[in-house]
């Protein structure tokens, strides 16, 4: 099946500052790459998505680039605010055997320090 | 409606307990999912509904049954767990990867404490 990686765990950045969280994926067949926050004690919500006909997808200050020879895809946030902090996951779905199944990756929990 | 309610928010149970988390989606879905998550950890996949069948079940303990009575609906049932099985659960839904491979939504979540 799927496995998906994520780095760092952690990540604290200045307010202001960029941030950057990288996962591989191993499945090639996988053609959707979601990411999601999650804030204390509240649900994950999608923040951006990519599928994997487009190369990189920007949503004003967050972007997403994907790379599918390398089998990897990033999260860039720009401009970062202390609001910008909590965990966020990406994630990939395998190939259509996998069914609807989504592998997510271990989580990157931000801080933006003000 | 764009959203998946759940309940309840926080259940407190014991081991010979039975109860049930219910959760209901009115976007015309037809993928539910049933996810459990521990802290600081990524959700962790339990069962997926397609088409109001079961079409996966990652090997989870009995002691848990899903069931989806209607497209809007999704149960879990709960008999005889564990204070291991203490944690977040998420209910999501979606469209089927047989459309297009869509947006998960989530639920809230029930916190459940298994005494």
């Amino acid at each position: 099946g799927e496995n998906v990686e994520q780095h760092p765990s952690t990540l604290s950045v200045q307010e202001g500052d960029s941030a950057v969280i990288k996962c591989t994926y191993s499945d090639s067949a996988s053609n959707y790459f979601p990411w999601y926050k999650q804030e204390l004690g509240k649900r994950p919500q999608l923040i951006i998505d990519i599928r994997s006909n487009v190369g990189e997808k920007k949503d004003q200050r967050i972007a997403v680039t994907l790379n599918k020879t390398a089998k990897h895809f990033s999260l860039h946030i720009t401009e970062t605010q202390p609001e910008d902090s909590a965990v966020y996951f990406c994630a990939a779905p395998g190939g259509k055997a996998a069914g609807n199944k989504l592998t997510f990756g271990g989580g990157t929990r931000v801080l933006v320090k003000p | 409606d764009t959203e998946v309610t759940q309940t309840p928010k926080h259940l407190v149970m014991g081991m010979t307990n039975k109860k049930s988390l219910k959760c209901e989606q009115h976007m015309g879905h037809r993928a539910m999912y049933w996810y459990k998550q521990k802290a600081k950890k990524p959700p962790e996949l339990m069962f997926v509904y397609s088409y109001e069948k079961l079409s996966i079940n990652e090997s989870v303990p009995s002691r848990f049954s899903p069931e989806c009575p209607n497209s809007s609906l999704l149960n879990l049932h709960l008999h005889a767990l564990q204070p291991e099985d203490s944690a977040l659960y998420l209910c999501a839904s979606s469209q089927p990867r047989d459309r297009v491979h869509n947006e998960q939504f989530f639920g809230p979540g029930t916190r459940l404490t298994v005494l």
